[in-house]
């Protein structure tokens, strides 16, 4: 069975905290992604990586670096946390080869104070 | 800009009946579309797809309709049920090697089905 797992379910941050959240798949894909989904405006592209040391802007990177050091982690990092960045943050792969689906982890809630 | 648009956030039925959920798309490349379930506090699981050679998929009660000259595609449950109440994303793709395999998401419909 797939697997996507994130290394922490609940966060709370104080401002200005950095914050890494972590995302691993057993999948042995080279495409990950990492969006937030915030209600009323669905799912957000933050950054996607499509191989180990290679990423891509989404459509709301500002505030936020990655890293992909082994083809199985992908690590979303919050320099400088802010009230803002308070959201659900979701990471996704997908399966295999050939296809665009994306299965998606059971999410970080990270909330910064 | 919104690619993927789903006007309405949000759809009440009643358990037995039909359940319909609206997605529209404003960019001609997409070629592969899905629907995603999300319950509160856990990430989307992925429901059904379809590829833009097709104009209907079915999986169970659960049936995709494509409409390519409209850019409108549906998902229909059918008979609708109260574990169906959640979340319904829709998102689309533009093909392998041209993006990436990135998905472009709908704002969502939050979906209630009651007894």
């Amino acid at each position: 069975d797939v697997k996507v797992t994130q290394s922490s379910r609940y966060l709370v941050k104080r401002t200005g905290e950095k914050v890494f959240l972590e995302c691993v798949q057993d999948m042995d894909h080279e495409n990950m992604f990492w969006y937030r989904q915030d209600p009323g405006l669905g799912l957000r592209l933050i950054y996607f990586s499509y191989d180990v040391k290679m990423k891509e802007k989404g459509d709301i990177p500002e505030g936020y670096s990655v890293s992909r050091e082994k083809k199985e982690r992908f690590s979303l990092i919050l320099e400088s946390a802010s009230t803002n960045q308070t959201s659900m943050y979701l990471c996704a792969s997908p399966p295999r080869r050939g296809t665009d689906t994306q299965y998606f982890g059971p999410g970080t809630r990270l909330t910064v104070l | 800009d919104q690619q993927v648009k789903q006007n309405s956030p949000s759809l009440s039925v009643q358990e037995g009946r039909i359940s319909i959920l609206n997605c529209d798309y404003t960019n001609s490349m997409f070629d592969y579309f899905l629907w995603y379930k999300k319950y509160p506090a856990e990430g989307p699981t992925f429901l059904i797809s379809i590829s833009s050679i097709k104009d209907k998929n079915e999986d169970g009660r659960f049936t995709v309709f494509l409409n390519k000259s409209a850019k409108h595609l549906s998902l229909h449950i059918v008979p609708s049920q109260p574990g169906d109440s959640a979340v319904y994303f829709c998102a689309a793709s533009a093909g392998r090697g041209s993006t990436l395999g990135r998905l472009y998401f709908g704002r969502g419909t939050q979906l209630t089905v009651w007894p």
